[in-house]
């Protein structure tokens, strides 16, 4: 089955700063990676998603990239701001499989005022 | 507001017993997934329905079972329950599972096994 694995788990940053967060796949028929961003207590919700037809996708100071051949993919935060602050979770999935997602472990990124 | 609901939103129970767990989607979401988040295992897929049927099977452990009745609404059942599955339950919708689509995460169930 697909694995994903996500770094770094932890990520600290000032207010004003970008952050990255990498993840890797396994399964080359995978080709839908969505992020979800989870403040804590709250329920994940969707931020940003890509498709393998695409290598980058904007959306204001959110960023994802997809490198197909190497199976990695990343997210990018610019200007970050306390509000940023959450856990982040990248997910791969694929056709033939309803495109359940397999998550990532996760990266805790907190942006210090 | 995602427009999913989930109930409880709480339940402390002890080791043994049988819990039911309640999740109504997003308005026109034919689509329920059952997902487990624990600490050290993250966010793991336990099953998916599709208008009332059965669709997708991930980690779900066979004490556990799920149902999505004709107005939707789908229900998770945990049984002889360990102290190991507590965890938070998320419910998710989406309009379709032929996707891929958005998924609608509900605000979860936190269980406590003690």
């Amino acid at each position: 089955g697909e694995n994903v694995e996500q770094h770094p788990s932890t990520l600290s940053v000032q207010e004003g700063d970008s952050a990255v967060i990498k993840c890797t796949y396994s399964d080359s028929a995978s080709n839908y990676f969505p992020w979800y961003k989870q403040e804590l207590g709250k329920r994940p919700q969707l931020i940003i998603d890509i498709r393998s037809n695409v290598g980058e996708k904007k959306d204001q100071r959110i960023a994802v990239t997809l490198n197909k051949t190497a199976k990695h993919f990343s997210l990018h935060i610019t200007e970050t701001q306390p509000e940023d602050s959450a856990v982040y979770f990248c997910a791969a999935s694929r056709p033939g499989g309803s495109y359940i997602p397999t998550f990532g472990r996760g990266t805790s990124l907190i942006v210090h005022p | 507001d995602s427009g999913v609901t989930q109930t409880p939103k709480h339940l402390i129970t002890a080791t043994g017993q049988r819990v039911t767990l309640r999740c109504s989607p997003r308005s026109g979401d034919l689509s329920v997934y059952w997902y487990q988040q624990s600490l050290d295992q993250g966010l793991q897929f336990l099953i998916q329905y599709y208008n009332g049927e059965e669709r997708a099977k991930g980690n779900i452990l066979e004490r556990f079972s799920a149902q999505q009745f004709p107005d939707l609404h789908s229900e998770l059942n945990l049984s002889s329950l360990e102290l190991g599955d507590s965890a938070l339950y998320f419910c998710a919708s989406s309009v379709d599972a032929s996707g891929p689509y958005e998924q609608y995460f509900g605000p979860g169930t936190r269980l406590t096994v003690t």
